[in-house]
């Protein structure tokens, strides 16, 4: 099956700093999502995003689906943030399936 | 907010026995997924139900199974529970596929 690779794993920042987070894959996808998950486990979707590029508010994504990777972009960041993020994606038939990658881990400090 | 909601929140259960959690989609939401998130890692797919029937499955034994009813809620069963099994159990809606999803808040299980 698809493979989903997340980088960096975990991820400390100081409130206002900026970051970029990686999601590569292994094969064509026609269905990618990224996912902010806060401590109490609620997934919070933040960009569907197969291919191009997104904006909402301080957060951005790009997918570039011939080279498979897609990068989540935060701007300014505030400890609210905080939590791991997750990317999922959805390959040919079977878009449906959402495999996702181990996630990365991100604090942002006061 | 998500529109999809999960219940119960948290629950123990012994080895053995079975467990039932139900979930509640947004209104049009034809299509329901279920998830296993182990602790630590990203959720894994358990199996969909498109319009009350199973379109789709993971790398799940039988003994997890769901049930999707027209009012847009649904239910996975998981019999005989092993300790492995602890983990937390996410419900996910979208209209039709290849759409946004949205996840409720998820059910803890506890195994002993």
């Amino acid at each position: 099956g698809i493979q989903v690779e997340q980088s960096p794993p975990d991820l400390i920042l100081q409130e206002g700093a900026n970051s970029t987070l990686r999601c590569n894959f292994s094969d064509s996808v026609n269905n990618l999502q990224w996912f902010h998950q806060n401590p109490w486990g609620q997934l919070i979707n933040l960009f569907y995003i197969p291919s191009g590029t997104k904006q909402n508010g301080r957060l951005s994504a790009t997918t570039v689906a011939t080279e498979r990777y897609s990068l989540l972009y935060i701007s300014s960041s505030q400890t609210t943030d905080s939590g791991v993020y997750f990317c999922a994606v959805g390959s040919g038939g079977s878009n449906y399936k959402l495999t996702f990658g181990k996630g990365t881990l991100l604090t942002v400090n006061p | 907010e998500t529109g999809v909601t999960q219940s119960p929140t948290h629950l123990i259960k012994t080895r053995g026995q079975q467990v039932t959690l139900r979930c509640s989609s947004q209104s049009g939401h034809n299509t329901v997924s279920w998830y296993q998130q182990a602790l630590g890692q990203g959720p894994q797919f358990i199996f969909q139900y498109y319009r009350e029937e199973e379109n789709g499955r993971g790398n799940f034994p039988p003994r997890f199974s769901g049930l999707q009813f027209p009012n847009y809620s649904s239910e996975l069963n998981v019999n005989a529970l092993e300790l492995d099994d602890s983990a937390l159990y996410l419900c996910a809606s979208t209209k039709g596929v290849g759409n946004t999803i949205y996840f409720g808040e998820g059910s803890w299980l506890t195994v002993v």
